[in-house]
């Protein structure tokens, strides 16, 4: 089975805080991804990355930024944390070939709130 | 703006009831179609993928795709209060081998 962990699955933080999120999976893929859920919006895609040291930005990438150094690890960053970006950020993978035939998985999910 | 619309509910049946779920997305060129099941405050799990027109049955669960007319259903017979969950479509895109774009999801209550 595919096991995404995220880091935390609760984190509070401060505004104008820089704000690290970590995912780590265990199954070799090559693509991952992190998205963010609001009530009413569904998942929108902030960034992902296809290889190591390789990103894409999504539909929302503005106020974050990605790291990937290792090929099980993609890091979020909220490099000044603000109130609005308080939300459910998932992190979610799968092989190479990307979702033309292979679903993603996701992480248990991190609900970040930005006081 | 390539969309997945999915009616946000809820949609409430009875224990028993066959529930059906619907899904319409505008990307023409979509080839791969996913419903994921949510739980409250839990993330997404996948409990069906569909990639051809017609009908994929998985034990109580069938995925039914009409590229034709661009909708995607997801059927869960015998529904019991355990299936009270958002369910998810997911669309892949056309021009990217990676992106998915989600519907905002519909509320199941099964009723006992």
């Amino acid at each position: 089975d595919v096991k995404v962990t995220q880091s935390s699955r609760y984190l509070v933080k401060r505004t104008g805080e820089k704000v690290f999120l970590e995912c780590v999976q265990d199954m070799d893929h090559e693509n991952m991804f992190w998205y963010r859920q609001d009530p009413g919006l569904g998942l929108r895609l902030i960034y992902f990355s296809y290889d190591v040291k390789m990103k894409e930005k999504g539909d929302i990438p503005e106020g974050y930024s990605v790291s990937r150094e290792k090929k099980e690890r993609f890091s979020l960053i909220l490099e000044s944390a603000s109130t609005n970006q308080t939300s459910m950020y998932l992190c979610a993978s799968t092989p190479m070939g990307g979702t033309s035939n292979q679903p993603q998985h996701f992480g248990d999910g991190t609900r970040l709130s930005i006081l | 703006q390539k969309e997945v619309e999915q009616n946000s509910g809820p949609l409430s049946v009875p224990e028993g009831a066959i529930a059906s779920l619907n899904c319409t997305y505008s990307d023409r060129g979509s080839q791969s179609f996913f419903w994921y099941r949510q739980y409250s405050g839990k993330s997404p799990e996948l409990i069906m993928s569909i990639y051809s027109n017609g009908d994929k049955e998985d034990g109580r669960f069938t995925a039914q795709l009409n590229k034709a007319s661009q909708y995607v259903s997801l059927l869960i017979r015998d529904s019991q209060p355990s299936d009270s969950a958002t369910y998810l479509c997911a669309v892949s895109v056309m021009d990217s081998s990676y992106k998915l774009i989600f519907g905002s999801g519909t509320r199941l209550l099964v009723r006992p």
